[in-house]
C-alpha cells in the first residue's frame, strides 16, 4: 500500500526558507505519477503548489513560481518542498500528495505537516 | 486561475440526501471529461479522494456518494447521509493548474 509523510521543520522564521520532505513507500516515485506539494492554510483555503513528475520535470504554481522549487532524490524515494523568503502567510498544513497524471486528482496524501512562520 | 465556489456549509438531517454544489469560473470539461473532483476531509485528518471526473466513485468509497454536473455546474450527492458524513467537502479542478473550492462543512440539522 502506497504511503506518502511529510516531514521537516514546525516553525520557521520570516524571511527564511521553508524546507519538507516527502517519504513514499509501497511505490517507486519513478515509476509513475507526478507528486505534488498542497497547503491548507488557517481558515480552509486549499493551495496546490507544484509537483515534480516520474522524469523530474516540474511544473508549479504561477502565483509561487518564483519562490518554489520542488526536488527529488531517487535513491531515498523521497520528493522535497524549498520555499523561499516566507512570510506570516505561509503558514499552513503542507501535504505531499500523489497526482494522476494530467487529469490531476489525488488520491493518495500524507498525513500533512503544520508549518507556523513567525519570529 | 480557475475560481471554485462553494456555499460554506450545509445543515442535513441523518437518513436524508445532501446536496453539495460546485461552481466554476470557467468551464471544466474537455473532450468529453469533466475535470471536477471531490474530497472529504475530517479535522487533524488528511482529504480523502471520493469522486474523480465528474462522476466516477474512487476506491472503497461508498456507493451513497454520488457527482454529477458538467461545465461549471456539479454537485456531489450523499444519499443516504449517515453520521460518519459529517465533515468538509472540497471540490477541485484541473482543466487548469489544479485549484479548490473554499469547501462546504456538512452538519448535522
Amino acid at each position: 500500500e502506497i504511503q506518502l509523510q511529510e516531514s521537516g521543520p514546525g516553525l520557521v522564521k520570516p524571511s527564511q526558507s521553508l524546507s519538507l520532505t516527502c517519504s513514499v513507500t509501497g511505490y517507486t516515485i519513478t515509476s509513475g505519477y507526478d507528486w505534488s506539494w498542497i497547503r491548507k492554510f488557517p481558515g480552509n483555503k486549499m493551495e496546490w503548489m507544484g509537483y515534480i513528475s516520474n522524469s523530474g520535470s516540474t511544473n508549479y504554481n504561477p502565483s509561487l513560481k518564483i519562490r518554489i522549487s520542488i526536488t527529488r532524490d531517487t535513491s531515498k524515494n523521497q520528493f522535497f518542498l524549498q520555499l523561499n523568503s516566507v512570510t506570516t502567510e505561509d503558514t499552513a498544513t503542507y501535504y505531499c500528495a500523489r497526482g494522476y497524471y494530467s487529469s490531476y486528482w489525488f488520491a493518495y496524501w500524507g498525513q500533512g505537516t503544520l508549518v507556523t512562520v513567525s519570529s | 486561475d480557475i475560481v471554485l465556489t462553494q456555499s460554506p456549509a450545509l445543515a442535513v438531517s441523518l437518513e436524508q440526501r445532501a446536496t453539495i454544489s460546485c461552481k466554476t469560473s470557467q468551464n471544466v470539461d474537455n473532450y468529453g471529461i469533466s475535470y471536477m473532483h471531490w474530497y472529504q476531509q475530517k479535522p487533524g485528518q488528511q482529504p480523502k479522494l471520493l469522486i474523480y471526473e465528474g462522476s466516477n466513485l474512487a476506491s472503497g468509497i461508498p456507493a451513497r456518494f454520488s457527482g454529477s454536473g458538467s461545465g461549471t455546474d456539479f454537485t456531489l450527492t450523499i444519499d443516504p447521509v449517515e453520521a460518519d458524513d459529517i465533515a468538509t467537502y472540497y471540490c477541485q479542478q484541473s482543466k487548469d493548474y489544479p485549484t479548490f473550492g473554499a469547501g462546504t462543512k456538512l452538519e448535522l440539522k
